[in-house]
């Protein structure tokens, strides 16, 4: 069965520091997706990256980088120079590419606090 | 463009009261989807719809009904609200298979 872990409940860092969410994943398949989305103190839900399983290249956009290892399961997303603006929930989320519908699972989320 | 939009934004039910949540999307996406979202516990899967005329259950789906009788419209149900339903709801639309889903804003359900 697929499961997303998230094992960081809560990080709490001051403004201008780097920051890394960790996210590990389980799954049978071999083809499948992972997500990063954000949910800031407003409530709602923002998608941020998706990455296919044939793709390990990293990403960057901006702030954001997303590193993708097949090898140890992860993919954890870093924040450059933190803003306040990135204080937010932030969920990883993965799934399956054979019965799509049904294979869309979240983590817990991270609770990211930037202070100023 | 409006995107998903959900309404109500918020309810407060007694239990036992019924009620029907609309969710809307402009995008033409074939999937639709019902989550819940309880503290700690992040997005749980309701139900969801891989097109006009389908439903089928998700992780969570005691409790609640769902239809989807156009595209771009996916109602959820409760015949019967419980306390156990007090939750943040969030529907979502896709392009199959393995694209992103995009969500509405929530609803805020209470039952008292």
């Amino acid at each position: 069965a697929q499961k997303v872990t998230q094992a960081q409940t809560e990080i709490s860092v001051v403004e201008k520091e780097d920051v890394t969410l960790d996210c590990v994943y389980e799954t049978r398949d071999t083809t499948y997706y992972l997500f990063w989305y954000k949910q800031p103190p407003s409530g709602e839900l923002v998608f941020l990256i998706r990455r296919n399983s044939f793709d390990e290249q990293n990403e960057i956009s901006g702030r954001y980088s997303w590193n993708f290892q097949k090898s140890t399961s992860s993919f954890n997303f870093t924040i450059t120079a933190s803003q306040v603006v990135d204080s937010a929930v932030y969920f990883c989320a993965l799934s399956e590419a054979k019965n799509y519908g049904q294979n869309f699972v979240f983590g817990p989320g991270t609770r990211l606090s930037v202070l100023p | 463009n409006a995107g998903v939009t959900q309404t109500p934004k918020f309810r407060v039910l007694k239990t036992g009261q019924s009620m029907t949540l609309l969710c809307a999307q402009d995008m033409n996406h074939e999937y639709m989807y019902w989550y819940r979202q309880d503290p700690g516990m992040g997005l749980r899967l309701i139900h969801y719809s891989v097109g006009e005329g389908t439903t089928a259950k998700g992780e969570v789906p005691d409790g609640y009904n769902v239809s989807r009788l156009k595209k771009q419209n996916f109602l959820l149900g409760l015949e019967s609200a419980a306390p156990s339903q007090t939750s943040v709801y969030f529907c979502a639309s896709s392009l199959p298979p393995g694209r992103e889903q995009y969500f509405g804003p929530g609803t805020r359900l209470t039952v008292t």
